[in-house]
């Protein structure tokens, strides 16, 4: 059973800190996906990396896929109150084409004024 | 507005009763998928149709039905609710095999 587990579960800290989410599986994913959601409403994706050893940017968030398919990394930098939400990776499960996402359980991310 | 749309938003059912959830979509998606989310667990696939007249069990099917009624509209039945599938559902599509899901706003359900 393929699964993947995020660090940490929880983060609050203040505006302008930086900070580093995890997701690690002792399994290989086909590719690795990141979400944002927000309470009330559903995921919304961020980006998705297939490349080992690939790195996304988008804005102040830096996405970096291991280069064994096996983890990725989401960093964010001078984080504001709008970042606050939940953080949940995918990673791609079974044949490409039939799109089923393994999900990790989550991070939920505060940022104070 | 282009996306996925769920309905209903919130339902309270006893236990025992039945009903089904309903997801549309109108982006010309292949695949669709039922996902539920409970606190600490992240999503967990129910039921996914990767093709317009198919289905497929997920992780957790039991309880549950599907009907991938035509390419748009895949639904998600409870013929006999329990207590343990209280939970918020989430319907997802995406256009191909590695895209980026598209979710609805999800159903929040809860069996008393």
């Amino acid at each position: 059973t393929q699964l993947l587990e995020q660090s940490p579960q929880f983060l609050s800290i203040q505006e302008g800190e930086n900070l580093t989410v995890y997701c690690n599986s002792s399994s290989v994913f086909s590719s690795l996906q990141w979400y944002r959601q927000e309470p009330g409403e559903g995921p919304v994706l961020l980006v998705t990396v297939v490349t080992g050893g690939e790195v996304k940017k988008l804005k102040r968030l830096t996405f970096q896929f291991g280069d064994a398919r096996k983890d990725s990394s989401l960093h964010i930098t001078a984080a504001q109150p709008g970042d606050t939400g939940l953080y949940l990776c995918a990673g791609g499960s079974g044949s490409s084409n039939t799109g089923k996402l393994i999900f990790g359980q989550g991070t939920t991310l505060q940022v104070k004024p | 507005n282009a996306g996925v749309t769920q309905t209903p938003k919130f339902q309270v059912l006893k236990t025992g009763q039945s009903m089904t959830l309903q997801c549309a979509q109108d982006m010309n998606h292949n695949s669709m998928y039922w996902y539920r989310q409970d606190p600490g667990m992240g999503l967990r696939l129910i039921y996914y149709s990767a093709s317009e007249g198919t289905t497929d069990k997920g992780e957790v099917p039991n309880g549950y039905n599907v009907s991938r009624l035509n390419k748009r509209e895949f639904s998600l039945r409870l013929e006999s609710a329990a207590p343990s599938q209280t939970s918020v559902y989430f319907c997802a599509s995406i256009f191909s095999g590695l895209g980026g899901y598209t979710f609805g706003s999800g159903t929040r359900l809860t069996v008393v």
